[in-house]
């Protein structure tokens, strides 16, 4: 059972900035918020991961209010490249016998010139 | 290598035959995760191992689904029997341990078709 709730899709032009919303009412006291890339014919690649506040690398930044049960994903002047589909993934990162995400449906960016 | 690598990366099998998929994880990566993606769809869980112990197979679809990982290092997902609904992409995933903070990759995926 998916934890996360995301759009389905959305659509941007080149050099916007794009923001993906995941809510996870259901967030737990160990979860961290993790997002992947998917490419049509590949594996998913990671984007970034936190757990409250917000965490920014060189590709994205992650905003996570002091509720945590929502996440923005956002993508600084995106590219048609950046087309792809998006996943929000909460998960236990505290250890345990089992350590694994469940993956929703994603949202697909759709990036037009 | 420098990623989880995977083979063979397309397979075409006729129903039920069997098939085995290979998984080579980063090296040094204690938690390997097997999941299954159909086409549209996000990938779901099959199998879970930490080290050589498969600690969750809660995701396995059917007793044809087996998956080891005899020395914690290289991992099988053998598929007996095949049917066309086991048609999908198969991914294998792998981080460096199961504590906070341990991102997990994915490798590039085998893709089965059952005809």
């Amino acid at each position: 059972l998916a934890k996360t709730t995301q759009p389905i899709s959305m659509d941007s032009y080149e050099g916007q900035e794009v923001n993906i919303t995941c809510s996870h009412n259901n967030i737990a006291t160990n979860d961290y918020i993790t997002w992947y890339q998917q490419f049509p014919s590949q594996g998913p690649r990671f984007i970034i991961q936190g757990y409250k506040t917000k965490v920014t690398n060189e590709v994205a930044s992650l905003f996570i209010p002091a509720d945590r049960k929502s996440s923005t994903l956002s993508l600084p002047r995106v590219s048609l490249s950046d087309t792809a589909v998006y996943y929000c993934l909460v998960g236990d990162r505290g250890g345990g016998a089992t350590n694994k995400l469940i993956f929703g449906t994603g949202t697909l960016l759709a990036v037009q010139p | 290598g420098a990623g989880v690598s995977q083979s063979p990366r397309y397979k075409v099998a006729k129903r039920g035959q069997d098939v085995a998929l290979r998984c080579d994880p980063i090296s040094g990566h204690v938690s390997l995760f097997w999941y299954q993606q159909a086409l549209g769809q996000g990938p779901e869980f099959l199998t879970y191992f930490q080290n050589e112990a498969q600690l969750d197979k809660s995701g396995l679809p059917s007793d044809r689904f087996f998956a080891e990982r005899p020395e914690g290092s290289v991992s099988t997902l053998k598929i007996q029997r095949t049917q066309q609904e086991d048609s999908a992409v198969y991914l294998c995933a792998s981080s460096l341990g199961f504590s906070s903070g341990n991102t997990i990759y994915f490798g590039e995926g085998s893709w089965l078709t059952v005809v």
